[in-house]
């Protein structure tokens, strides 16, 4: 198993851009998140989605736009990126939700905005 | 609102000594779960120990146990004969247990260096 994997590493973009950050689990994992961290702040979460076609907002989900339409993939998605959303991005699993299931953790997308 | 504390920034200890992180929590709700995740500087988030809020013993993972205070809403982290490779961030980090999401709430770190 690849466990939970993330493209890109890294990325910059300029103001105004889109990207796609993708995510993808081969544990057939129903629940999937997406949480930014940055400095002084921890980990807040954006997204998160309890299986294949159900996504629901997080934390601080403005600027951000996923959708879910496999059970293994989960991408993120910014729509115009601005130089507040430079942040390490993390994209995290678990095989079921409503309960204290391990959560799996991707190592991580480094994003600048200039 | 649930919220999590770490109030110790950074700490030091000594290889093969034993180190205690501190953290608090704020929460209403009585079923819940607490975590302790690791992050080396390769920033993988790495599932160190975990409580259930309704056990009353305290969790131990080899080296690494909790001191679990549910009245005083406290979750410490004991390592134990510390090592290099425990050099990293540690999170603690809280969830409540039967909601819609599996969201979890993060302390601010504490970044943890082990000195030869």
């Amino acid at each position: 198993n690849a466990g939970v994997t993330q493209t890109p590493k890294f990325q910059v973009l300029k103001t105004g851009q889109s990207m796609t950050l993708q995510c993808a689990q081969d544990m057939n994992h129903e629940y999937m998140s997406w949480y930014r961290q940055d400095p002084g702040m921890g980990l807040r979460l954006i997204h998160y989605s309890v299986g294949a076609g159900i996504t629901d907002q997080g934390e601080v989900p403005n600027g951000y736009n996923v959708s879910r339409s496999t059970t293994e993939d989960f991408p993120l998605r910014l729509l115009s990126a601005a130089p507040s959303q430079t942040s390490v991005y993390f994209c995290a699993s678990s095989y079921s939700w409503g309960a204290a299931e391990t959560q799996y953790f991707g190592p991580g997308t480094r994003l600048l905005v200039l | 609102a649930q919220t999590v504390t770490q109030s110790q920034p950074e700490m030091s200890v000594q290889e093969a000594e034993t180190v205690t992180l501190s953290c608090t929590y704020d929460t209403s709700e009585s079923n819940y779960y607490l975590f302790w995740y690791k992050q080396p500087p390769s920033r993988q988030m790495i599932l160190v120990i975990r409580q259930e809020a309704y056990k009353q013993q305290n969790a131990t993972e080899n080296r690494f146990s909790v001191n679990f205070q549910k009245a005083a809403k406290s979750f410490s982290l004991k390592i134990s004969d510390s090592q290099l490779g425990d050099t990293a961030m540690y999170f603690c980090a809280f969830m409540f247990y039967g909601g819609a999401t599996n969201k979890l709430i993060f302390g601010t770190g504490t970044l943890l260096a082990v000195q030869p």
